[in-house]
């Protein structure tokens, strides 16, 4: 069964402006992951956040992680039009098993230049 | 040179054939994966290999066989393809031990017709 869930389904900005991307998932978790996605390409991996970790930062980007309530935002500030991609949250299960990681749908963010 | 490298990128065939796809990586990893995304880019796992070994295999029609015959391949046979099958499917690599980040392949668009 499909563990995150992702937050809006699509996103449209102005560049400069910041977007937030939500993930929710059901059951415990060893750490979240987001990826993203370029149109007809593959993914690529941008942060990974620990289960005791509460917030991540990485350029631009920014994670949150609440494990009382099962969930994560990703915010990217100062937007420009080549972030313009599909963004995943990908759950890795507790025990630590990277074997079985598991993505949501996605949310479509469009960077409007 | 590419990390992860999985051919063909496009492959269209008919109904009722027998396609492989090749995946290689460079990157020295133990694991190796198939995902498979569909038309709503939902990415679910197929595949998962150890060191050689199946960790994996989801609820995947045995039409499906994958083969890994050294830690840096991971090839993908399908047998009587059917239309439900057109999908991407991507290949990916992690090492076990080192932040569970996935490097994925640039993808297979397969389209059965």
């Amino acid at each position: 069964s499909q563990q995150g869930e992702e937050d809006p389904q699509a996103l449209s900005i102005q560049e400069g402006e910041n977007a937030t991307m939500n993930c929710s998932y059901k059951t415990s978790i060893n750490n979240l992951q987001w990826y993203r996605q370029n149109s007809g390409r593959g993914l690529v991996h941008l942060i990974l956040i620990r289960s005791n970790e509460r917030e991540k930062h990485s350029g631009r980007l920014r994670v949150t992680l609440d494990t009382s309530k099962k969930s994560s935002s990703l915010l990217i500030t100062a937007s420009r039009a080549a972030d313009t991609a599909s963004y995943f949250c990908a759950t890795g299960g507790s025990g630590g098993s990277n074997y079985k990681l598991t993505f949501g749908k996605g949310t479509l963010l469009t960077v409007n230049p | 040179d590419t990390a992860v490298s999985q051919t063909p990128k496009y492959l269209v065939t008919q109904m009722g054939n027998d396609k492989s796809i090749k995946c290689e990586q460079n990157l020295g990893h133990d694991t190796m994966y198939w995902y498979k995304q569909d038309s709503k880019k939902f990415l679910k796992i197929m595949f998962s290999y150890n060191n050689k070994e199946l960790i994996i295999n989801e609820t995947v029609p045995n039409r499906f066989s994958p083969k890994s015959p050294d830690k840096a391949h991971l090839n993908l046979h399908i047998n009587s393809l059917e239309l439900g099958d057109s999908a991407v499917y991507f290949c990916a690599s992690s090492q076990m031990d080192s932040g569970n980040t996935i490097y994925f392949g640039e993808g297979s668009w397969l389209t059965v017709v």
